[in-house]
């Protein structure tokens, strides 16, 4: 059974407006870890944020946010006022377990095309 | 600050040869990983290693090889490539010491063809 979902293949923004990529995941494990990372053209993974699945509130880091529904596992990814360079593939990632091993789990990913 | 970082950036090589791609991390972290990503699968975790001389198998471990008798270096190597190996591989370490996140940070990737 597929762990991370993104069922956005593509979305498309303007610049300076939100927009939100979606990312549910499926787990039995009580604590667990979900994180995002930016993959530009140039291909590096770049670490974005991260929810813990005890966290109260949801997790913010400048510009991304996000939107925590642990009811409905999803963990979506809020990027507001977009920017150019916000262009990217986009990977929801969920790591069971609070501590100790780290494996990921990585969705398919959303491709991200920030218009002027 | 080197942090982590492949060699070769790319490669390729024909079927049934043998390629090793190398993994250095400067940050000292017990956590290694290979990763490989191909459109429509995300990245997908072959091997990992929680410290030297510790492996263990990932979601694709068939026709790759790890090791690790440093913990800086983390060698993939495919025993007899095949066509099916052509991939973008990265390699990723991460330590507990920056709990809960241990997030991992990510090398810059070898481009492999197999031909």
């Amino acid at each position: 059974a597929q762990k991370i979902t993104q069922t956005q293949p593509g979305m498309f923004v303007q610049e300076k407006e939100a927009v939100t990529l979606d990312c549910t995941y499926d787990t039995s494990d009580p604590s667990y870890g979900l994180f995002w990372y930016k993959q530009p053209s140039s291909g590096e993974m770049i670490f974005l944020i991260y929810q813990g699945s005890y966290d109260q509130q949801n997790a913010t880091e400048g510009r991304y946010s996000l939107n925590f529904q642990k009811a409905r596992k999803s963990a979506n990814l809020v990027i507001s006022a977009s920017q150019l360079g916000d262009s990217a593939m986009y990977f929801c990632a969920m790591r069971e377990g609070y501590t100790g091993f780290q494996k990921l789990v990585f969705g398919t990913g959303t491709r991200l095309l920030v218009s002027p | 600050d080197a942090g982590i970082t492949q060699s070769p950036r790319y490669k390729i090589t024909e079927t049934g040869r043998q390629v090793t791609l190398m993994c250095h991390q400067t940050w000292s972290h017990s956590y290694m990983f290979w990763y490989r990503q191909d459109l429509g699968h995300g990245l997908r975790l072959i091997y990992y290693s929680a410290a030297a001389d510790i492996t263990d198998k990932g979601e694709v471990p068939d026709g790759y090889v790890v090791s690790r008798s440093k913990t800086e270096n983390f060698p993939l190597t495919l025993e007899s490539a095949t066509r099916s190996q052509t991939s973008v591989y990265f390699c990723a370490s991460s330590d507990t010491g920056r709990a809960p996140y241990n997030e991992q940070f990510f090398g810059p990737g070898t481009r492999l063809t197999v031909l």
